[in-house]
């Protein structure tokens, strides 16, 4: 299998903290993980995407020094929302993608999801 | 640029009757492409891919999509709808590099008794 789980499923925080979500592949190693945010009743939207052991690359309008990505080691990856905000409030899920050839055969190989993380700040 | 049109942002079926969840692509090169189902609390399932193999791709649960670059189209189909499958459903092309997904708005398919 391909597992991917998230840590914690959900959160509410006060404004102007900051919250940790990790993400962690279980059963395989993952070189690249992506985040995403979901609002409401919309679809995905890509926020960045996460290369092990390298700086994370940010998607337009995406304010890199607000959501720090990490990418430490090769099953785990972790979103921080710095000095969160109520507009910050959504619903966000990560995906890993399997190192190497072994695990896949090319880019647009199989991402992995995991079960998201519903941020509520108040 | 790609991109993904998912035309219905519902469409409700009766079990057991066919599924059509339909999407256009937009892309400069040959895409890949996916659809996943997300289900309440639940995270994202991969129902199929197309990735320049055969244009007619079955996925788990029943469902299968035609891939038509005449019509740039990738639409979802099941014959006979389960109650189960009642979930928010996303078309999905890769970009060029591979690297991310682009997802579509998604289609919210209920299935009803």
């Amino acid at each position: 299998g391909a597992v991917v789980s998230q840590h914690p499923s959900w959160v509410i925080c006060k404004s102007g903290t900051s919250v940790k979500i990790e993400c962690r592949s279980l059963d395989f190693q993952a070189t690249t993980m992506f985040w995403y945010r979901q609002f409401p009743k919309q679809s995905l939207m890509l926020m960045a995407t996460s290369n092990e052991g390298s700086k994370a690359t940010y998607e337009q309008g995406v304010e890199k020094d607000k959501f720090l990505i990490n990418h430490a080691s090769l099953t785990l990856s972790t979103l921080t929302v710095t000095s969160a905000h109520p507009e910050d409030s959504s619903f966000y899920i990560c995906s890993a993608r399997k190192s190497g050839t072994s695990g896949g055969d090319s880019p647009q190989e199989t991402q992995y999801f995991g079960p998201g993380t519903r941020l509520l700040v108040l | 640029a790609q991109s993904v049109t998912q035309l219905d942002s519902h469409v409700s079926v009766s079990e057991g009757t066919p599924v059509l969840l339909r999407c256009n692509y937009s892309s400069s090169y040959s895409p890949s492409l996916f659809w996943y189902v997300q289900h309440p609390n639940k995270g994202l399932q991969l129902l199929l891919k197309y990735t320049s193999a055969a244009t007619l791709v079955k996925g788990i649960n029943g469902f299968e999509a035609e891939f038509k670059k005449s019509e740039t189209s990738f639409h979802l189909t099941k014959p006979s709808a389960h109650m189960s499958d009642a979930a928010e459903y996303f078309c999905v092309v890769s970009e060029e590099a591979g690297t991310a997904l682009i997802f579509g708005k998604g289609t919210t398919l209920s299935v009803s008794s």
